[in-house]
């Protein structure tokens, strides 16, 4: 049973640029959250994802984006990327109705 | 704003000692608790869990308390090994919406570190 698949792993991206990371949920699992980790910190909540739309959001910019597809995956975009965006990002994935979060490893996002 | 946070940084034991790590959240709104163990390069694994009306909980080697009088939680680790040292975060969160649970609410994390 396959757990939460985050892709890439690793990315390089300059100033001003725009990146999109990927995240499969643990199987069975319908919600997506998403969180930023910056070095030496506790994950930050960025958003979560259900019936493909955002179901609550936290203290982010508008350059932070999101998607849900049928199949329950998610991506995260964020625009205008500034040096301090630099950090890992964590998808997690639940049920609706339950309280079991599964995170990924997280995909290690370094701007330049 | 609603914050969770923890006593202490660091913590440095021996094997075979008993852990205890304590960490303070301030949303008395808070009903459900998750202590995670995060390995370098590597998200967040789940311990234990505990829900705002039970004050003590026992997993296999673990056990967490919860004290709302205080807003105080602890992770009990007994008999720690190597294997343990790892940076570990409690987080808590409430039901959004009346019957699920929505963001996770994390505090800065403890370094635990186990020497042989």
């Amino acid at each position: 049973d396959a757990g939460v698949t985050q892709s890439p792993t690793h990315l390089i991206k300059t100033r001003g640029q725009q990146v999109t990371l990927r995240c499969s949920p643990k199987s069975g699992h319908d919600t997506v959250s998403w969180y930023q980790q910056a070095l030496g910190q506790g994950p930050q909540f960025i958003f979560q994802y259900y019936e493909e739309e955002e179901r609550q959001r936290g203290n982010f910019p508008d350059r932070f984006s999101g998607h849900q597809f049928p199949n329950y995956s998610s991506e995260l975009n964020v625009n205008a990327l500034l040096l301090g965006d630099s950090a890992l990002y964590l998808c997690a994935s639940s049920l609706i109705q339950g309280t079991g979060y599964t995170f990924g490893s997280g995909t290690r996002l370094t701007v330049v | 704003g609603e914050s969770v946070g923890l006593h202490l940084p660091t913590l440095s034991v021996q094997e075979g000692d008993n852990s205890i790590i304590n960490c303070a959240y301030s949303n008395s709104a808070s009903d459900y608790f998750i202590w995670y163990k995060q390995e370098s390069g590597k998200g967040p694994q789940f311990i234990i869990d505990i829900r705002s009306n039970m004050d003590k909980r026992q997993g296999q080697r673990v056990t967490v308390l919860l004290n709302k009088t205080v807003k105080h939680l602890s992770l009990q680790i007994a008999a720690t090994q190597p294997g343990d040292s790892a940076v570990y975060f409690c987080a808590e969160t409430s039901g959004a919406g009346g019957t699920s649970y929505g963001k996770l609410t994390f505090g800065q994390g403890t370094i635990l570190t186990v020497h042989p």
